[in-house]
């Protein structure tokens, strides 16, 4: 079993939807997660970090779920410009890396 | 601010042949990565440097080595491409303490062709 692991999708979802995804971890002692951003041959930009409470940013939403191991990202009245590969990625604890999910790609329709 | 800078852009070798990727940050940040990406795999790390001075290996480390050369810079050295390090490389750097301990951000990354 990977370490962290995403639904590579597509998902094709219409302009003004709602999207959510997931993304699982495997290590109980995970500290620290993050959704990051990442266009076509661009590089993966932060979109928000994770926290136990959960935390908002204008239309993403993001939450931790410790009891069953996951993170997730809501989108809502999703725009064209959302188009992208949303990776999540976690820290472990110990000591500074991040481990990445393969990402899950998104495409917004009009 | 420029952030994380790398050079070069995009890159071709032949078998055999050597390079450097050069990363440099102007956030004063501690910790320096970099990784490979791969279709459908995701980003791999290949060498971080926890604080100017140390360097330590992460997952793919074979065929490389790396330079921490002061705080704000960070290069990868290929000794001798193979066409399995065909891929795109991307450093990171990170702040370490706080709130906003292991958020990395990236440079635009080195398409990398080896024939």
């Amino acid at each position: 079993r990977k370490e962290v692991e995403q639904d590579p999708g597509p998902f094709n979802v219409p302009e003004g939807a709602t999207v959510a995804f997931n993304c699982t971890y495997s290590n109980s002692a995970s500290q620290s997660f993050f959704w990051y951003r990442q266009d076509c041959r661009k590089e993966p930009k932060l979109l928000m970090s994770v926290y136990s409470s959960g935390n908002e940013d204008g239309r993403f939403t993001a939450q931790l779920n410790r009891a069953s191991q996951y993170i997730s990202l809501l989108i809502r009245d999703s725009k064209l410009s959302d188009s992208a590969t949303y990776l999540c990625a976690v820290n472990m604890g110990g000591n500074y890396q991040l481990i990445w999910g393969a990402g899950t790609k998104l495409i917004i329709k009009p | 601010n420029a952030g994380v800078t790398q050079t070069p852009k995009f890159q071709v070798l032949k078998t055999g042949q050597s390079m450097t990727l050069q990363c440099a940050q102007d956030m004063n940040h501690n910790s320096m990565y970099w990784y490979r990406q791969d279709p459908g795999m995701g980003l791999r790390l290949i060498y971080y440097s926890a604080s100017e001075g140390t360097t330590d290996k992460g997952e793919v480390p074979n065929g490389y080595n790396v330079s921490r050369l002061n705080k704000r810079e960070f290069s990868l050295r290929l000794e001798s491409a193979a066409p399995s390090q065909t891929s795109v490389y991307f450093c990171a750097s990170s702040e370490v303490g706080g709130r906003s301990s292991y958020e990395q951000y990236f440079g635009p990354g080195t398409r990398l062709t080896v024939t």
